[in-house]
C-alpha cells in the first residue's frame, strides 16, 4: 500500500531564512517521489523529482529534497526563503509503474518579510 | 513553451445542466489526469489516461461524470446533470510516464 502524509499543514518563515517542508510516505515497491508547487489560482507546477537516482534531487528555484529510505522521507528544503515562494506545496508517491499517484494534503507556505 | 490547455477557464451554470470540460494535453505525452481541488476535500483524481485507455477512474462519480479521450490531442470531463456539491476547480494534466504538467483549471460554479 501506498500513502504520504505531509506532516505541517501551515509552515511560517521569516523571508531569507531557511525552509523545511516535511513528507512521509509508506510504500511497498521502491517509489518515485516528487514535489509540486500551487501558488493561488494557479495549477500545480512540478519542483523536484526522485525516480531511483541521486537521493538528492535539485529542483527549481533553488529547491531540493532528500530521499531517505531509512526514515521514509522525502523532505522539501531551501536555504533562503523568497516572498515569491509563498504558496502551497504538495508532496506526491507512486510506484515504480505509475499506475497510481498518491497526493499529500498539501503545506502552506507563508514567507514573511 | 508547450502548455495543457483547457477550457473554459470558468463556467457558472444552474443546477441540472450539463457541462463539458475539455483539455488539449502537451502533444507527446502519452498520459492524462483529470483532477478536481475543493477547499473541503482538496485534490482529488478522477480519472488518470494511459495511451488514451482509462487506467484509474475509480475517484470519479459513476452516475454523473464520465471522461474520455477521443483523440490523442483532445480529452473530455463531462457532467451531467450538474449539482451544486460539482463547485470546484477542475484540473487537467498530461506527461510522459511518470511526470505531470498541469493546465490552468476550469472553475466550476453551479447555482
Amino acid at each position: 500500500a501506498q500513502s504520504v502524509t505531509q506532516l505541517d499543514s501551515h509552515v511560517s518563515v521569516s523571508e531569507g531564512t531557511p525552509v523545511l517542508l516535511r513528507c512521509n510516505y509508506s510504500s511497498s515497491y521502491s517509489p518515485s517521489l516528487f514535489w509540486y508547487v500551487q501558488h493561488p489560482n494557479k495549477g500545480l507546477q512540478l519542483l523536484l523529482k526522485y525516480t531511483s537516482a541521486a537521493t538528492l534531487v535539485k529542483g527549481i528555484n533553488g529547491f531540493e529534497a532528500e530521499f531517505k529510505k531509512s526514515e521514509t522521507s522525502f523532505h522539501l528544503t531551501k536555504p533562503s526563503a523568497h516572498m515569491s515562494d509563498a504558496a502551497e506545496y504538495f508532496c506526491v508517491v507512486s510506484p515504480y509503474n505509475f499506475n497510481k499517484f498518491y497526493f499529500g494534503s498539501g503545506t502552506k507556505l507563508n514567507v514573511k518579510p | 513553451d508547450a502548455r495543457v490547455t483547457q477550457t473554459p477557464r470558468h463556467k457558472v451554470t444552474e443546477m441540472g445542466q450539463e457541462v463539458t470540460m475539455r483539455c488539449q494535453p502537451i502533444l507527446g505525452h502519452n498520459t492524462v489526469f483529470w483532477y478536481r481541488q475543493t477547499m473541503m476535500q482538496g485534490l482529488e483524481l478522477l480519472a488518470y489516461f494511459r495511451n488514451r485507455a482509462p487506467l484509474d477512474d475509480s475517484g470519479m462519480p459513476k452516475d454523473r461524470f464520465s471522461a474520455e479521450m477521443p483523440d490523442a490531442t483532445l480529452a473530455t470531463l463531462k457532467i451531467q446533470p450538474s449539482e451544486p456539491r460539482d463547485s470546484a476547480v477542475y484540473f487537467c494534466a498530461s506527461g510522459p510516464e511518470g511526470t505531470q504538467y498541469f493546465g490552468p483549471g476550469t472553475r466550476l460554479l453551479v447555482l
